[in-house]
C-alpha cells in the first residue's frame, strides 16, 4: 500500500463550481498535511499546510484534516480558470523523525472551463 | 530574482549518453532535493542532501550520482542514459530537513528526453 493515496482524475469542472480534492494516508506519524499546486510546465509550489486536525481557511481554499479517518481535503469555492492545473497533497511527520521528509500523493489534475 | 534554479531546462539527448543537470538555491536553505516526475505527473523523491551530507538515497539506479559541492548547489550526473529516464527532474530546497512544516522550495524543473 502506497503512503499516500490520491485519485489522479482528471477533474474537469465549470467556473464558479466548488471542487473537492481529496487524499488518503496510511502512516499515523504523519502531522503536517500539505496542498501544492503545479502548473503545466512548472514546478510545485506550496499553496496551504494544515498541522493536525482541523480546518484552514485561505481566501476561497480550504483544507480539511481527519486524522482519524486518515483523509485530508482541499475545497476550492468558485472555482475560476486561473486554478486550473495539477494539485498535489504532501505530508511528513514531525521534525526529528526518522520518516522526516515529504510523503506526495500522485497529484489531481484540475481543469476549470469558463 | 530566482529562489531555486535549474540547468539546462530541457535536455533531448541520446542513449547510451552521459549527463548533467545543475542546480542552485539562494534561499539560504541546508537541505536540497532531487524528485523525478513521470508523465504521469507522480513526483518521486530520488535523494537529498543535508548540510552536503547525503541522508536521502531512494531505490535509484546507480547510474544516478548526485553531488553537492556546497550547501547551495546540488548537481545530478546521470550515466548511460536509457529511455526510461525521461522524465522532469525537479530540485527543490528547505529550510532545514527533517519534517515538520518546512515549505519545500521547487525549481523549474529540467525535461530530459532519451532517444
Amino acid at each position: 500500500q502506497k503512503e499516500v493515496e490520491q485519485d489522479p482524475g482528471p477533474l474537469s469542472v465549470p467556473e464558479g463550481a466548488i471542487v473537492s480534492l481529496n487524499c488518503t494516508y496510511s502512516n499515523s506519524a504523519f502531522q503536517y498535511f500539505m496542498w501544492y499546486r503545479q502548473y503545466s510546465r512548472k514546478g510545485p509550489e506550496l499553496l496551504m499546510y494544515t498541522y493536525s486536525s482541523g480546518n484552514k481557511e485561505d481566501g476561497r481554499f480550504t483544507a480539511q484534516v481527519d486524522k482519524s479517518s486518515k483523509y485530508i481535503s482541499l475545497f476550492i469555492r468558485d472555482s475560476q480558470p486561473s486554478d486550473s492545473a495539477t494539485y498535489l497533497c504532501a505530508m511528513t511527520p514531525p521534525r526529528g523523525s526518522t520518516l522526516g521528509r515529504l510523503y506526495f500523493g500522485r497529484g489531481t489534475q484540475l481543469t476549470v472551463w469558463p | 530574482d530566482t529562489a531555486v534554479s535549474q540547468t539546462p531546462k530541457y535536455l533531448v539527448t541520446q542513449m547510451g549518453n552521459d549527463k548533467s543537470i545543475k542546480c542552485e538555491q539562494n534561499l539560504g536553505h541546508d537541505t536540497m532535493y532531487w524528485y523525478k516526475q513521470d508523465s504521469k505527473k507522480f513526483l518521486k523523491i530520488m535523494f537529498s542532501y543535508n548540510n552536503k551530507e547525503l541522508i536521502i538515497n531512494e531505490t535509484v539506479p546507480n547510474r544516478f550520482s548526485p553531488k553537492s559541492p556546497d550547501k547551495a548547489h546540488l548537481n545530478l550526473h546521470i550515466n548511460s542514459l536509457e529511455l526510461g529516464d525521461s522524465a522532469v527532474y525537479f530540485c527543490a530546497s528547505s529550510q532545514q530537513w527533517g519534517g515538520g512544516s518546512d515549505e519545500q522550495f521547487f525549481g523549474p524543473g529540467t525535461r530530459l528526453t532519451v532517444l
